[in-house]
């Protein structure tokens, strides 16, 4: 398998910073990578796929970079309601495995 | 608007079945592959499984193939995941998941539903 390593597991912010999540994978997996955001008690949401397009409807102060084995979600300009968890996955190779998250709190 | 409705959970004893469903609307349901993701505090999200449109193709990850059969009727515009032999290590909310593109399958998924929780203990 794949595997996904994720940093850092929290980090703590206020309003206006600049964050930044870093994923890595075992193996290289091209561009085949995609970020989630999920808010407590919720679904996770799609952010980003193919490592840097966003999805549609997503702000544009999401920026996802990265490609191989290392990637990058750059959120600039944190807003209250960007306070939550967020999940990398590569969707390469099966089984398509996910990062164990990174809570951003205030 | 795009919904995914699951159902179907509950509390089932090791090595019991059950059979989760998930009745999509707002989309055309037959274009687009499908799945089951399932998550739990210790590990984690889990892609579990997948089906094209026309169910020709089908995945799983390891640890479910033979106790775990995903499957979709276009008619219903529902999928399903049957779940047997069931073990501690399959309890987790299970969400139903739709794949971004329209006729692929990408593993990339941009619709959830809210979840179904399985339990699986004596």
């Amino acid at each position: 398998d794949i595997q996904v390593t994720q940093s850092p597991s929290s980090l703590s912010a206020s309003v206006g910073d600049r964050v930044t999540i870093t994923c890595r994978t075992s193996q290289s997996v091209y561009t085949n990578f995609n970020w989630y955001q999920q808010k407590s008690g919720k679904a996770p949401k799609l952010l980003i796929h193919d490592a840097t397009t966003l999805y549609g409807g997503v702000p544009s102060r999401f920026r996802g970079s990265g490609s191989g084995t290392e990637f990058t979600l750059t959120v600039s300009g944190l807003q209250p309601e960007d306070f939550a968890t967020y999940f990398c996955q590569q969707s390469s190779r099966s089984p398509y495995t996910f990062g164990q998250g990174t809570t951003v709190q205030i | 608007e795009v919904q995914l409705v699951e159902s179907g959970g509950g509390l089932v004893k090791p090595g019991g079945s059950l059979r989760l469903s998930c009745t999509a609307s707002g989309f055309s349901f037959s274009s687009y592959s499908m799945g089951w993701v399932r998550q739990t505090p210790g590990k984690g999200l889990e892609w579990v499984s997948s089906i094209n449109p026309d169910s020709s193709y089908i995945y799983y990850r390891d640890s479910v193939k033979g106790r775990f059969t995903i499957s979709r009727d276009s008619a219903k515009n529902s999928l399903y995941l049957q779940m047997s032999s069931l073990t501690a290590e399959d309890t987790a909310l299970y969400y139903c998941v739709r794949d971004r593109l329209m006729g692929y399958t990408r593993w990339d998924f941009d619709h959830w539903g809210q979840g179904s929780l399985v339990t699986v203990s004596s």
